[in-house]
Order: C-alpha cells, then sequence, then structure tokens
C-alpha cells in the first residue's frame, strides 16, 4: 500500500518560514519524482515544486527564492521549507508522486494546512 | 505561469453526458501527450482519472474518457452518477513551467 503522509502546516505569521514534512511508505522517495502542489481556499491547483530521483530541483516562478525543496533517503521523506511567506501563500499543500514517464500525478497525500497571517 | 483554461461549471442530469473542456497552448497541451485529469471532492486530495491523454488507471471508471484536438484536452463523463459531482482539473507538462494545472470545473448533477 502506498501512503503519503504530510505534517508541519499550521498558523504562521507574514514573513516567517515552515518547514512541511512528506513522509512516505510503499516505494522509495530516492528513486521517484516527488512534488509539492498547493491549493488556496476555494482556488485551484498550483504545482509548485519537484523534487527529481537525481537530487535536482525546480519550482515555479511564484514561489522562486522563497522555497527549498529536499529528502531524507533513510526516512523516506520529503521536505518543503516556506520562507518569507506572505499571505497568499495560504493553502493546503499537497505532495505527489508524479510518475517517471506520463507526468501525471499519481499519489497524493492528504495535505497540511498552511495560514498566514499578516 | 498561466493556468490552463476550464469553463468553472459543468452540469447534467443523472445518466447524461458532460464534457469538460480545458484549453493551454503549443508550449503544454498542443505539444505533448502528457495531459492529465485529476477529480477532487471538497475537503479531499486530487485523484487521478486520466493520464497520457485518454489512459484510465486501474480502477477508475470507463464512463471517464479524454481527448485531445490542438491545444484543448476534453474530458467526458457518460451516464453521469450522482458520485460524479465534484470538481475536476486537468493538468500537463509545460515546456516553460515543468507543469501547470487548469482552472478547475466543478461538475453538478442535477
Amino acid at each position: 500500500d502506498v501512503h503519503l503522509v504530510e505534517t508541519g502546516g499550521g498558523l504562521i505569521q507574514s514573513g516567517g518560514s515552515l518547514r512541511l514534512s512528506c513522509a512516505v511508505s510503499g516505494f522509495s522517495v530516492r528513486d521517484n519524482y516527488m512534488t509539492w502542489v498547493r491549493q488556496a481556499p476555494g482556488e485551484g491547483l498550483e504545482w509548485v515544486s519537484i523534487f527529481y530521483p537525481g537530487g535536482g530541483t525546480d519550482y515555479a516562478d511564484s514561489v522562486k527564492g522563497r522555497i527549498t525543496s529536499s529528502r531524507d533517503n533513510f526516512r523516506n521523506t520529503v521536505y518543503l521549507e516556506l520562507n518569507d511567506l506572505r499571505p497568499d501563500d495560504t493553502a493546503m499543500y499537497y505532495c505527489a508522486r508524479r510518475h517517471t514517464a506520463n507526468w501525471a500525478h499519481q499519489w497524493w497525500g492528504q495535505g497540511t494546512l498552511v495560514t498566514v497571517s499578516s | 505561469q498561466s493556468a490552463l483554461t476550464q469553463p468553472p461549471s459543468a452540469s447534467g442530469s443523472p445518466g447524461q453526458s458532460v464534457t469538460i473542456s480545458c484549453t493551454g497552448s503549443s508550449s503544454d497541451i498542443g505539444g505533448y501527450d502528457f495531459v492529465s485529469w485529476y477529480q477532487q471532492y471538497s475537503g479531499k486530495a486530487p485523484k487521478l482519472l486520466i493520464y497520457e491523454v485518454t489512459k484510465r488507471p486501474s480502477g477508475v471508471p470507463d464512463r471517464f474518457s479524454g481527448s485531445k484536438s490542438g491545444n484543448t484536452a476534453s474530458l467526458t463523463v457518460s451516464g453521469l452518477q450522482p458520485e460524479d459531482e465534484a470538481d475536476y482539473y486537468c493538468g500537463s507538462f509545460a515546456r516553460r513551467n515543468n507543469y501547470v494545472f487548469g482552472t478547475g470545473t466543478k461538475v453538478t448533477v442535477l
């Protein structure tokens, strides 16, 4: 069985930082494309970042420079560090496994809510 | 980055069909066959419905089908059922921005 469990969300003041975690079971994060997707309240999905099997990363322009994605192979966990948070970063943050070849986001966690107060 | 364009809403009676469009550009939908569709119930995580334009993961009913023409992809839900009432999002590989989702369509079963 595959499970992705996000934690680390909460209420934070504007300008603050948070680190989100995504603990995975059922497959190895080391060998897979791990992404973060966020969804502001009442809004659509927004792709945020990806961590490649080889260790590279890519980020959406809207968050570039303020977020860092990382991975712990031993804990089979991926992380998303959010810095200089702004009210428009308020969203549910989901981690997902992106299929290697077809780019589909195949498995999703339940999400963790980040609320940024001004 | 710009989201793919979907109609905000669509509706149909039980048993009818509804088709949702998803319009992008030659840099995403039009240039690659990496279009996916996701179903999201309120308060829940998205679920993959369609990948590579037309393919269904195991367990997804064949009432859901996908297609593409030019820069526009479509999702058709045939034989609408009450449990199909949800939000639907398209997504695609995007040459400039890695990956882009659609704006989302709320499907209502009348």
